[in-house]
This record gives structure tokens, C-alpha cells and sequence, in this order.
């Protein structure tokens, strides 16, 4: 069975940074694409970022993009999100998702939060 | 960035019948596979509906999904309690290389 676990989330000062970590078991990782999804405070989700099985190739929303950083470790089974340039409306439980093939997402972390505030 | 429209909130009596509608353009759902989503309260979301109509293994048939043009459809039947959620619908859009999601449904089963 799948599982996916989501760490590093907290509370960050406006401009800062968080690195948050996904760490996968139950299937084949290198297999498999890979994608952050957010949800702010009583608001809908919102696609962030996703990464091909090799890790060559990344894709960001415009809400992110040169601000976060996609990556992983094959070998570790896990998946990465470098925050930087942290924002208010940054703040949002973050999920880590396993896309299935066709941008659908199969399994899915508990979430970790991220809080930007002074 | 979202242009996938869903309606805000949706509501039936249990043992009835919902529809969901997704709407969105040729970009996303026009020429891309749709995927839905149930979210309950407190929870991550789980997949409920892939490739446009295709159930992962333990989804009830009382789920299910259609596609037609740009606009997409969940309907849930012999509805429960259980039901009550957040429903979202999502599609790659290839002009935008991102993936998209609607801004999601509130079921009520009253």
C-alpha cells in the first residue's frame, strides 16, 4: 500500500525559507511522477508543483514559480519543496501526491502546514 | 490561474441522486483527462474518479463520472451521510503546463 509522509512544515517570517520533505513507501518511486498540492485556510486546493520520475522535468504555477524548488531523491524515496521568498498567502496545509500517470493524483501525505507571518 | 469552474455547493436528501458539473476549456478538460476528488472534513482528499470515468478499486459504482467537450460530470448516487465533502474536479491544461483544479463543491446530504 502506498504512503506518503509529509514533514517540515512551521511558522516562517514573510521573505523566509522552509524546505518541506516527502517521504514514500509502498511502491516503485523512480516510477512515478511526483506533485506538491496546497490548501490555504478554508479555501479550495491549488496544484504548486510537479516532477517526472527521472527528475527531468519540473513544472510550477505561476503563483511559485522562481520562488519554490522541486526535487527528489531517488534513492531515498523521497520527494522535496524548497520555499523561498516566503509570502503571506503562502499559508496553507501542503500535500505531497503520487500522479498516477494522467494528472491524477492516487495517493496522497496527511499534509504538513506552512504559516507566513510576523 | 484556475479556470476550471465548479459550483459552489450542492445539496439532496440521502438516497437520492447528485450531479456535479466541471466546466473548463480546450486547453484542460477539452483535450485532457479529468480527475475527481473527495475531500471530508479535516482529511487529505482521496481519488474518487480517474481518466475521466474509471474507478480505482474500493469506490463504490455509486460514483461516477462522464465527459463531454470541455465540461465534466460526477454523479453520485443512493446518496448517504457519508457523502458530505468537499468534491473537486482537476485536468492537466496543456497550454499552461499546469495542472488545474475547479474551486471545488460542497455536498449536504440533508
Amino acid at each position: 500500500e502506498d504512503h506518503l509522509l509529509e514533514s517540515g512544515g512551521g511558522l516562517v517570517p514573510p521573505g523566509g525559507s522552509l524546505r518541506l520533505s516527502c517521504e514514500a513507501s509502498g511502491f516503485s518511486f523512480p516510477d512515478y511522477a511526483m506533485n506538491w498540492i496546497r490548501q490555504a485556510p478554508g479555501k479550495g486546493l491549488e496544484w504548486v508543483s510537479a516532477l517526472s520520475g527521472s527528475g527531468d522535468a519540473t513544472y510550477y504555477s505561476d503563483s511559485v514559480r522562481g520562488r519554490f524548488t522541486i526535487s527528489r531523491d531517488n534513492s531515498k524515496s523521497t520527494l522535496y519543496l524548497q520555499l523561498d521568498g516566503l509570502k503571506v498567502e503562502d499559508t496553507a496545509v501542503y500535500y505531497c501526491a503520487k500522479d498516477r500517470l494522467t494528472a491524477s493524483f492516487d495517493s496522497w501525505g496527511q499534509g504538513t502546514p506552512v504559516t507566513v507571518s510576523s | 490561474q484556475s479556470s476550471v469552474t465548479q459550483p459552489p455547493s450542492v445539496s439532496a436528501a440521502p438516497g437520492q441522486k447528485v450531479t456535479i458539473s466541471c466546466s473548463g476549456s480546450s486547453s484542460n478538460i477539452g483535450n485532457n483527462y479529468v480527475s475527481w476528488y473527495q475531500q471530508l472534513p479535516e482529511t487529505a482528499p482521496k481519488l474518487l474518479i480517474y481518466d475521466n470515468d474509471r474507478r480505482p478499486s474500493g469506490i463504490p459504482d455509486r460514483f461516477s463520472a462522464s465527459k463531454s467537450g470541455t465540461s465534466a460530470t460526477l454523479d453520485i448516487t443512493g446518496l448517504q451521510t457519508g457523502d458530505e465533502a468537499a468534491y473537486y474536479c482537476a485536468s492537466w491544461d496543456g497550454s499552461l503546463s499546469v495542472v488545474v483544479f475547479g474551486g471545488g463543491t460542497k455536498l449536504t446530504v440533508l
